[in-house]
């Protein structure tokens, strides 16, 4: 069965320090995407990156950086030099891919980032 | 720009009350959906449809039924709302790839209590 898990529930650092989210996905498909989701306060999702099973390669976007390792089932989001608005949830999600053309999500427990001043 | 709309995002009802919460989208998807969010459980999915007038069970649809009679609107009830089912409500919509899997775009949200 396809999950998700997000072991860490909350995480406090303290602003330009660097931190890692990590994601840990179950899947016996061999094709499938896996996504990063931000929730600021606001309560809206925010897309963030998309990764398909046959791209292993790492992504940096700015300040964020993304390791898809599928010898170890994970998928794990570092932010560098962190800032207040990188405050937030942090989600994790696991989509197989359906022959209709819909995909469903599975989400993590998601990880809450709180960075202080 | 992409938006997704929620009719509230707060609502406060009663106990066996029929409730509905509303969402539209303005991006000419053929796929929304509908989540439920509680804390330590993520998301979970209640239905998703892939075209008007289709829907698909979830991972959690009991106590809930949807309705999309237009492609930009996708409607959740709650037939007789229960305290169990004060939550917050994220609806989604995506595109239909063949072979692929599209990014969601996700509304604001309707947090409901249900006293």
């Amino acid at each position: 069965a396809q999950k998700v898990t997000q072991a860490q529930t909350e995480i406090s650092v303290v602003e330009k320090e660097d931190v890692t989210l990590d994601c840990v996905y179950e899947t016996r498909d061999t094709t499938y995407y896996l996504f990063w989701y931000k929730q600021p306060p606001s309560g809206e999702l925010v897309f963030l990156i998309r990764r398909n099973s046959f791209d292993e390669q790492n992504e940096i976007s700015g300040r964020y950086s993304w390791n898809f390792q599928k010898s170890t089932s994970s998928f794990n989001f570092t932010i560098t030099a962190s800032q207040v608005v990188d405050s937030a949830v942090y989600f994790c999600a696991l989509s197989e891919v359906e022959s209709g053309g819909y995909n469903k999500l599975i989400f993590g427990a998601g990880t809450r980032l709180a960075v202080h001043p | 720009d992409v938006k997704v709309t929620q009719s509230s995002r707060y609502l406060v009802k009663r106990t066996g009350e029929k409730v509905f919460l509303e969402c539209v989208q303005d991006m000419d998807h053929e796929n929304m959906f509908w989540y439920r969010q509680d804390p330590g459980l993520g998301l979970r999915l209640i239905y998703f449809s892939y075209d008007v007038k289709m829907k698909e069970k979830g991972d959690i649809p009991e106590g809930y039924s949807v309705s999309r009679e237009k492609k930009e609107r996708f409607s959740l009830i709650l037939e007789s709302a229960s305290t169990n089912q004060t939550s917050m409500y994220l609806c989604a919509s995506s595109l239909v790839t063949s072979g692929g899997a599209n990014e969601q775009y996700f509304g604001p949200g309707t947090r409901l209590t249900v006293t």
